[in-house]
């Protein structure tokens, strides 16, 4: 079985919609991420958590919202859905407690395209 | 922040060397990773490097020079499988485990 699990793997829906995006993990990591990907821009942060009780702003967060429900789930929610929100969206964790590496591992992705 | 530069796209024969430079700017540098991504793919973990020298791990070794705010990725005896896009990650010091990625080079292995 897959250490981070994302959940839709793909999504199309249209412009006004709310929209949530889930992504479990089984590594037992604290910390989990959230990226987006479009073409010639590389990935892009939008929030971060480093445990249940701590969330932050990313790089692009406008647009989106985060729950940590537990350590094991992160999920995404973008409220009203719009068209440059179209992109491919990873989840992503890493373990403080593995020494200074502190690597990043990812999750599948889910393709969102928002009409 | 980091201002992370690679090169777009580059090409190579099957069986032969291919380097991937990758230069960055960073207020406190505290790591560079290099990730591998097939097309629709999640990124996939290569290698780390903190410290300056070389960090070899079977076909694919990685450089670090921290003076000169370079890293190279180094893919030998490249095989089909090794077409794919490299993404270049920085870290810094203040940047508490977040990364700033490159937007990757697309290598492609010609038969």
């Amino acid at each position: 079985d897959a250490d981070v699990t994302q959940t839709p793997r793909n999504r199309i829906t249209k412009t006004g919609k709310r929209i949530m995006l889930e992504c479990s993990q089984t590594k037992g990591h604290d910390r989990m991420y959230w990226y987006r990907q479009d073409p010639g821009l590389g990935l892009r942060l939008i929030y971060y958590s480093f445990d249940v009780k701590d969330i932050n702003k990313g790089e692009i967060s406008d647009g989106y919202s985060v729950s940590r429900q537990a350590q094991a789930k992160f999920s995404l929610s973008l409220e009203s859905a719009i068209p440059n929100q179209t992109a491919l969206y990873f989840c992503a964790t890493s373990d403080t407690l593995a020494g200074a590496t502190d690597t990043q591992y990812f999750g599948p992705g889910t393709r969102l395209t928002v009409l | 922040g980091q201002n992370i530069d690679q090169p777009t796209e580059m090409t190579a024969t099957e069986g032969a060397i291919v380097q991937i430079n990758c230069t960055y700017q960073t207020s406190g540098f505290n790591g560079l990773f290099w990730y591998q991504q097939h097309a629709g793919e999640a990124p996939t973990f290569l290698s780390y490097n903190v410290l300056d020298g070389l960090e070899e791990k079977g076909r694919f070794s990685s450089f670090l020079s921290r003076s000169k705010g370079y890293s190279y990725l180094l893919l030998k005896e490249l095989q089909m499988k090794d077409s794919a896009s490299y993404l270049c990650a920085v870290r810094d010091a203040d940047s508490w485990g977040k990364l700033q990625f490159g937007a990757g080079t697309q290598v492609v292995v010609t038969p």
